[in-house]
């Protein structure tokens, strides 16, 4: 089975702390994506990746960074979290070769920020 | 620029009943269309999809939706809806390089 893994389902953190979230997809696939999900708003992108060491911002980058250091592998950073940060976040990865826009989604991981 | 509008928030049919989720589409390019569902506690799968031929397309668990060009509408269908079906639903298009932009979500509701 083909796979996206987020490293953590649940998370509670504390305002100004630095937050880590992990995604690993076993596809080889070339383009990886971080969403953010809020009730009401749908799906907002925050970053996304075409390649190793290549991010773009996505329509939301503001308090997130992202690292891609293997093909492999897309982490989400949240460098002071805030309140306003608690959601859920998904990350998902495509074929780079095809333009159909068909997306591999992980299971989420829900960030609560106190 | 792309963007996609979910009518209706809610949605609740009965058991057997027609399943009609409404999504209308803006696009400056020929769309590629989607439809995601997201189960309780999970992450988005794949539905359906349109690119380019068929106008009408089956996607999977009976579902199916139709690509208008001129109402500019891609409507997801069913016509029995099963307790199984409960979920949430996403509309999305697609610009360049796969970048998808989605809609705000159905959630449909079966009841008995």
């Amino acid at each position: 089975d083909v796979k996206v893994t987020q490293s953590s389902r649940y998370l509670v953190k504390r305002t100004g702390e630095k937050v880590f979230l992990e995604c690993v997809q076993d596809m080889d696939h070339e383009n990886m994506f971080w969403y953010r999900q809020d009730p009401g708003l749908g799906l907002r992108l925050i970053y996304f990746s075409y390649d190793v060491k290549m991010k773009e911002k996505g329509d939301i980058p503001e308090g997130y960074s992202v690292s891609r250091e293997k093909k492999e592998r897309f982490s989400l950073i949240l460098e002071s979290a805030s309140t306003n940060q608690t959601s859920m976040y998904l990350c998902a990865s495509s074929r780079g070769t095809e333009n159909t826009g068909e997306l591999f989604f992980g299971e989420g991981s829900r960030l609560t920020v106190l | 620029a792309q963007s996609v509008t979910q009518l209706g928030s809610h949605v609740s049919v009965s058991e057997g009943a027609l399943v009609l989720l409404r999504c209308n589409y803006s696009s400056s390019v020929p769309p590629y269309l989607f439809w995601y569902v997201q189960y309780p506690n999970q992450g988005l799968q794949l539905l359906l999809k349109y690119t380019t031929g068929a106008t009408l397309v089956k996607g999977i668990n009976g579902f199916e939706a139709e690509f208008k060009k001129s109402e500019t509408s891609f409507h997801l269908t069913k016509p029995s809806a099963h307790m199984s079906d409960a979920a949430e639903y996403f509309c999305a298009v697609s610009g360049p390089a796969s970048k998808l932009t989605f809609g705000t979500g159905t959630r449909l509701q079966v009841t008995l």
